[in-house]
């Protein structure tokens, strides 16, 4: 399966800031996308990332708050922007290859906001 | 859209005990149904899926059941292992928001006594 490298792993942020992920995949896949995990929580899918074009948002997310790109077929950038406690997460990127294929998972950027 | 219930949210065996964890689904047009596993730290990974045209997989260890009629799957972990310790999460394609997109269990903590 490919390999996904997710920067920054963990960090910690000042209230009001913005932060930007990175996920790198070592091979071109064809679907990339952004989820967030809340303590002990389930996984919640904020939005798929189109190569290309706008990212396609879940419900209860916006493209102000969770700006996201994808200039190419391997790489995509998740930011979270005027970062607030409610923000304290593991933001993990997933990709897949063609239709029917599984979905992998980075290893996550855990992130604390004081 | 799919909504996924996953039971128990803890679990607790004996080292060489058989573990099994269960879930339904509410959408019977769902036809992918992976399990992840997570260890502390890390993000989630695919140990074993089954699609909608096949009753049972294995995978030395790990089984995953599918009765489509009632709208449940299983996973079963055979003579655990310490390292079995971690928080598994079962998934089920929701077609009707795309056929790539996954909808999680809310996770099971599965504990593995020495």
């Amino acid at each position: 399966s490919a390999v996904i490298s997710q920067k920054p792993s963990r960090d910690i942020c000042q209230r009001g800031t913005s932060l930007t992920i990175q996920c790198q995949v070592d091979s071109q896949v064809t679907m990339m996308f952004w989820y967030r995990q809340q303590p002990g929580q389930s996984l919640t899918l904020i939005a798929t990332a189109n190569q290309g074009s706008e990212a396609t948002y879940e419900s209860g997310f916006v493209i102000d708050k969770f700006p996201i790109s994808r200039p190419n077929l391997t790489f995509s950038t998740l930011t979270v922007s005027n970062m607030s406690p409610e923000d304290s997460s593991i933001y993990l990127c997933s990709v897949q290859g063609g239709g029917g294929q599984p979905q992998h998972f980075g290893d996550g950027t855990r992130l604390s906001i004081l | 859209g799919e909504n996924v219930e996953q039971h128990p949210s803890t679990l607790s065996v004996q080292e060489g005990d058989s573990a099994v964890i269960k879930c339904t689904y509410s959408d019977s047009a769902s036809n992918y149904f992976p399990w992840y596993k997570q260890e502390l730290g890390k993000g989630p990974q695919l140990i074993i899926d089954i699609r909608s045209n096949v009753g049972e997989k294995k995978d030395q260890r790990i089984a995953v059941t599918l009765n489509k009629t009632a709208k449940h799957f299983s996973l079963h972990i055979t003579e655990t292992q310490p390292e079995d310790s971690a928080v598994y999460f079962c998934a089920a394609s929701d077609p009707g928001a795309g056929s790539y997109q996954l909808t999680f269990g809310k996770g099971t903590k599965l504990s593995v006594i020495p």
